[in-house]
């Protein structure tokens, strides 16, 4: 069966600190992987998306990052968070038209 | 450009009552169709989808939604909400051939169940 994990939980980080934040996808090769936000209240924007290791295309500028070391493992980063960073974020993979979540970080910047 | 609109940002029923909760779609093919669920500090979670076919839907939970072309949109429904219901509701669609398997979100609606 194939599982997705996100790391970690939760986190609070100080204004200009860095941050990353993982996903890792077991059972499925070569998926299709996403990064998702949600900001406090509010829908869900894709940031990102990869189709293949070491390929990322960015959807929404929110001075972030992303990369694909590995063909299961997605990671988002960023060498200086700012306040509007804090929110809900969410990987997920597709296979076909199915979509599969991840649990998803809890992110608090103050 | 394609947009989905959940016109109700939250609504309030009481535990056993029958549940509507409206989602509408604007784009000029008919896209996949989802509605997500969203618990108190938890990821989300497929009800259930729509891609051709009878547009009435069974979902989890006794969820289900009906697909209407003309009027584009894709309500979801129960018969009896149970307290447990209480959540965030996210419909979303996609669209056929897109590479990118973008999901489009709209802004939610918060289902609040009175005991």
């Amino acid at each position: 069966a194939q599982t997705i994990h996100q790391w970690p939980v939760a986190e609070i980080k100080a204004v200009g600190s860095p941050l990353s934040l993982g996903c890792t996808i077991k059972g499925k090769s070569s998926p299709n992987l996403y990064w998702y936000w949600q900001a406090t209240g509010g829908t869900l924007q894709q940031l990102f998306y990869s189709i293949t290791v070491g390929q990322v295309e960015s959807v929404v500028q929110l001075n972030l990052s992303a990369s694909r070391p590995k063909d299961d493992q997605f990671i988002l980063s960023t060498e200086k968070l700012l306040l509007s960073h804090s929110g809900f974020y969410l990987c997920a993979w597709t296979t076909n038209s199915d979509y599969t979540f991840g649990s998803g970080t809890r992110l608090l910047v103050i | 450009a394609q947009s989905v609109t959940q016109p109700d940002a939250r609504v309030t029923v009481s535990e056993g009552a029958s549940l509507q909760l409206r989602c509408k779609y604007s784009s000029s093919v008919t896209p996949y169709l989802f509605w997500y669920v969203q618990y108190p500090r938890q990821g989300l979670q497929l009800l259930l989808k729509y891609y051709s076919g009878d547009p009435v839907v069974q979902g989890v939970n006794g969820f289900e939604a009906e697909f209407s072309k003309s009027n584009s949109s894709f309500h979801l429904r129960k018969a009896s909400v149970h307290w447990s219901d209480s959540a965030v509701y996210f419909c979303a669609v996609s669209y056929r051939g897109s590479a990118l398997g973008r999901l489009h979100f709209g802004a939610g609606t918060q289902l609040i169940v009175i005991p």
